[in-house]
């Protein structure tokens, strides 16, 4: 099946640093990525739309300069939290679009997710 | 407004019994897919199952199915031979502009033994 990576998955950092955040998929190719934000026992918050070769689009309420997306290749778009802060802590997860032409299979796969702990 | 409902945040089911979770769903568009995706402890969010919604099929995969009714904007799951790796929080989707999803609240499914 299609596999989605996420690094890391666990990062502790001090407020005021960045952190960036690896999606990758590992065996096909996706136009398209997703960047979500999950708070404990809710559902997940979509934050933007990760294009690759062009801008990101990113929903309401979330800042573009805090949240920076880069989809430089098929299969790798990264997620840098900008000087982070206490409020920043969440858990994020990285989805990758996955189009089958044949059978008009059309999913998006989930990386395992990062635990992102700002101090 | 396109919208998902879950109303159902918790349920419990015995092993080996059989349990189903609700979903509903709102959106004026004609053909899109829905899934059901389940969150285990771990986090890493895992499809259990789609379904397009030309197809009046309903779909199944192994222990998991679905009642799909287009007119009623109503996609449930059932999980038959319920087993204690279930336990996890399941979520109703559907996508939309070719490939954006909306979830629902989710629904925490408990498998006791």
């Amino acid at each position: 099946g299609a596999v989605v990576s996420q690094h890391p998955s666990w990062v502790i950092c001090k407020s005021g640093t960045s952190v960036k955040i690896e999606c990758r998929s590992l065996d096909f190719q996706a136009t398209t990525m997703f960047w979500y934000r999950q708070f404990p026992k809710q559902s997940l918050m979509l934050m933007a739309t990760s294009n690759e070769g062009s801008k990101a689009t990113y929903e309401q309420g979330v800042e573009k300069d805090k949240f920076l997306i880069n989809h430089a290749s098929l299969t790798l778009s990264t997620l840098t939290v900008t000087s982070a802060h206490p409020e920043d802590s969440s858990f994020y997860i990285c989805s990758a679009f996955h189009r089958v032409t044949s059978g008009h299979q059309e999913t998006q796969y989930f990386g395992p997710g990062t635990r992102l702990l700002v101090l | 407004a396109q919208t998902v409902t879950q109303s159902q945040p918790e349920m419990s089911v015995q092993e080996a019994e059989t349990v189903t979770l609700s979903c509903t769903y709102d959106t004026s568009e004609s053909n899109y897919y829905l899934f059901w995706y389940k969150q285990p402890p771990s986090r890493q969010m895992i499809l259990v199952i789609r379904q397009e919604a030309y197809k009046q099929q309903n779909a199944t995969e192994n222990r998991f199915s679905v009642n799909f009714q287009k007119a009623a904007k109503s996609f449930s799951l059932k999980i038959s031979d319920s087993q204690l790796g279930d336990t996890a929080m399941y979520f109703c989707a559907f996508m939309i502009g070719g490939n954006k999803l909306v979830f629902g609240a989710g629904t925490i499914l408990r498998v006791k033994s």
